[in-house]
């Protein structure tokens, strides 16, 4: 079964450091998005990107975050400068379609735990 | 997107029906209820999603009043490897971009 895949899996770095949380996503899906989940809380939705630009970002999603697909399989979350409260873990997703009213199931991959030092 | 409202937490045992109800009493015409289920350190995991009546899949039922102001995912016979968070999300009728907003779920406990 086709699965959604990130790298590394556990990432420690120093405060202001960059971060690149690394996904491929289910290869005939379009949409692709990001959600972090602070330990013991919800999950919260990042970005959504779709035909190569951002479709829509949360608050949370401020300079400091960029997305990128910069070849036909990777889809990229950077952090610029980290923060201690960036630490969390960060969950890519894809999924065939997007909404409207039509199905949606997205599809997670296992995560990427960031923590800041 | 409609808020939803669920139990924040319920305990059962290996063998039993769960029933987790969810309120969304201000869902739109267009908006599909759609159930994920998350276990620890992993992502979440879609379920089942319908938009009326009763839906069924290999895994969970859900059903929907006439209303559909309100929603209940069945998990028959339960083990303890249903011991997992599960989110009722409602939305994507009106939504252009698919982003899904979780709430904070119920946490089912399966005892042996």
């Amino acid at each position: 079964e086709p699965e959604v895949t990130q790298t590394p899996s556990h990432q420690v770095t120093q405060m202001g450091q960059e971060v690149i949380l690394r996904c491929v996503p289910i290869s005939n899906h379009l949409y692709f998005y990001w959600y972090r989940q602070i330990l013991g809380q919800k999950v919260e939705f990042l970005v959504s990107f779709y035909n190569n630009e951002i479709s829509e970002k949360s608050e949370i999603f401020d300079d400091q975050f960029s997305v990128e697909r910069p070849d036909g399989s990777n889809f990229t979350l950077k952090i610029r400068s980290t923060k201690l409260e960036d630490s969390a873990m960060y969950f890519c997703a894809s999924s065939e379609a997007g909404a409207g009213g039509t199905y949606n199931e997205q599809f997670f991959g296992p995560g990427t735990r960031l923590t800041v030092l | 997107l409609a808020k939803t409202t669920q139990p924040i937490s319920m305990d059962s045992y290996e063998g039993q029906e769960v029933n987790i109800t969810c309120s969304h009493n201000n869902i739109a015409t267009n908006d599909y209820i759609t159930w994920y289920q998350q276990f620890p350190s992993q992502g979440p995991r879609f379920i089942i999603q319908g938009y009326k009546t009763k839906v069924t899949n290999e895994v969970a039922s859900l059903f929907i009043p006439a209303d559909r102001k309100s929603s209940t995912l069945s998990l028959p016979r339960v083990s303890l490897s249903d011991t997992a968070v599960y989110y009722c999300l409602v939305g994507w009728g009106s939504s252009n971009t698919g982003k899904l907003i979780f709430g904070q779920g119920t946490t089912l406990q399966v005892k042996p």
